[in-house]
């Protein structure tokens, strides 16, 4: 069965550093996300990204992050400068459509931790 | 804004023990609703779902209903097993133009002791 895998599992950062997460969505998925998920707290979104650019984004996503579709199979999320407070699970999601039926696919996550 | 609202954990249980967890959700459109689980170390696996009101989404012996008068969607089971501790998400979706972002509850830890 297809599944969304995210690369690495686990970082480590010195604060104020840029890191770069990555995400392969399913093969035939159009809309991509990315959530996190702050321990012991709830998942939140971040940004939902369709045809090459942001659809929609949370007040969390600010300017120090980005969001890329570099090829045809990769989705990245940059931190530009890392804070203590981005330590987080990163989530990566994909569909295949903007439907009712249809459901988003969670990666394993990418555990940052900023130091 | 919407927003997700589910019984606070740790639930612990005995085996074969029945299982609810409340969730109940504000909303300004007519979302999907939809229950996530995350066993301990993994990812966010969809448990089941219902698009419109009165649907019932099940799997693996859960169940939950759309009830739209009561805006609720909690989630049953029957018999619980040692393999059902995890947490569990109560998510919406509502279909707009943009994005198709779910917004989740707080999740529930679930403990099932033998």
């Amino acid at each position: 069965e297809p599944e969304v895998t995210q690369t690495p599992s686990h970082q480590v950062t010195q604060m104020g550093q840029e890191v770069i997460l990555r995400c392969v969505p399913i093969s035939n998925h159009l809309y991509f996300y990315w959530y996190r998920q702050i321990l012991g707290q709830k998942v939140e979104f971040l940004v939902s990204f369709y045809n090459n650019e942001i659809s929609e984004k949370s007040e969390i996503f600010d300017d120090q992050f980005s969001v890329e579709r570099p090829d045809g199979s990769n989705f990245t999320l940059k931190i530009r400068s890392t804070k203590l407070e981005d330590s987080a699970m990163y989530f990566c999601a994909s569909r295949v459509s903007g439907g009712r039926q249809e459901t988003q696919y969670f990666g394993p996550g990418t555990r940052l931790l900023v130091l | 804004g919407d927003s997700v609202t589910q019984m606070e954990g740790p639930v612990t249980l005995s085996e074969e023990a029945f299982l609810t967890i409340n969730c109940t959700y504000t909303a300004t459109g007519y979302p999907s609703l939809f229950w996530y689980v995350q066993y301990p170390g993994e990812g966010l696996q969809l448990l089941l779902k219902a698009t419109k009101a009165d649907d019932k989404g099940s799997n693996k012996g859960f169940e939950a209903t759309y009830r739209k008068e009561t805006t609720s969607f909690h989630l049953e089971k029957g018999s619980v097993q040692v393999s059902d501790s995890a947490v569990y998400f109560c998510a919406l979706s509502e279909i707009k133009a943009a994005g198709n972002k779910l917004t989740f509850g707080g999740g529930t830890r679930v403990l099932v002791k033998p």
